[in-house]
């Protein structure tokens, strides 16, 4: 079975704009997790999607933003890119959302503010 | 918010020796799950864990769930140049919610 898709790999955006990311999770889960990786940053939570729905928020501003589709497909949303904003965003899909359920990560998009 | 703290931050280790890390919290854990990422790639599942106490291997990695649900431990045994990148411990709070630690970052030199 297919694993966690992410798409684009690499991404290079200028100041200001806008970049949408976009994440497919294995087939039959229902829940997606975004994760910005810096480096000497570890992996910070950005936010987790179930059925639609968000179910929790980590502590960023609200440029970043996303949405779950009814085939569980994810998309992140950061508007007015700065040049801190540069960094591996991560999803991860699992089965549910509560519980212990584990999570299978995709490869990540690379993604450089100029 | 919850954090779990993971040591070392980083080792350099000989091929051919034994490596040991470890994850704490001051909370109650309900699973413990350990990732390896490799350069420009995102996180693969090495080993989960589920019950407090319990020991699980995965070829030449030893995992377990402390006793106090507090904390666990990853060791690789006879490391290979391989064995270089980024392991993560993860762990569900009574929540529900996954929590990551801040990485042990390893090194082999051959």
């Amino acid at each position: 079975k297919a694993g966690v898709t992410q798409t684009p790999r690499y991404l290079i955006k200028t100041r200001g704009q806008q970049v949408t990311l976009s994440c497919s999770p294995i087939s039959g889960h229902r829940s997606v997790s975004w994760y910005q990786q810096t480096p000497g940053q570890g992996l910070q939570f950005l936010f987790e999607y179930f059925s639609e729905t968000q179910r929790n928020k980590g502590n960023f501003p609200g440029r970043f933003s996303g949405r779950q589709f009814s085939n569980s497909r994810s998309e992140m949303n950061v508007s007015t890119l700065e040049l801190g904003d540069s960094a591996l965003y991560l999803c991860a899909s699992r089965w549910g959302s509560y519980g212990n359920t584990e999570a299978f990560f995709g490869q990540g998009t690379r993604l450089t503010v100029v | 918010g919850q954090q779990l703290n993971q040591s070392p931050q980083s080792m350099f280790i000989q091929e051919g020796e034994d490596v040991s890390m470890n994850c704490t919290s001051s909370s109650i854990f309900n699973t413990w799950l350990w990732y390896k990422q490799d350069p420009g790639e995102g996180p693969v599942l090495l080993i989960a864990l589920y019950k407090a106490g319990e020991l699980t291997s995965n070829g030449r990695l030893t995992a377990q769930f402390g006793i106090t649900r507090k904390d666990s431990f990853l060791n690789i045994s006879a490391s290979i140049p391989s064995d270089v990148g980024i392991y993560f411990c993860a762990g569900h709070n009574q929540g529900g919610k996954l929590i990551f630690g801040q990485g042990t970052e390893l090194s082999v030199k051959p």
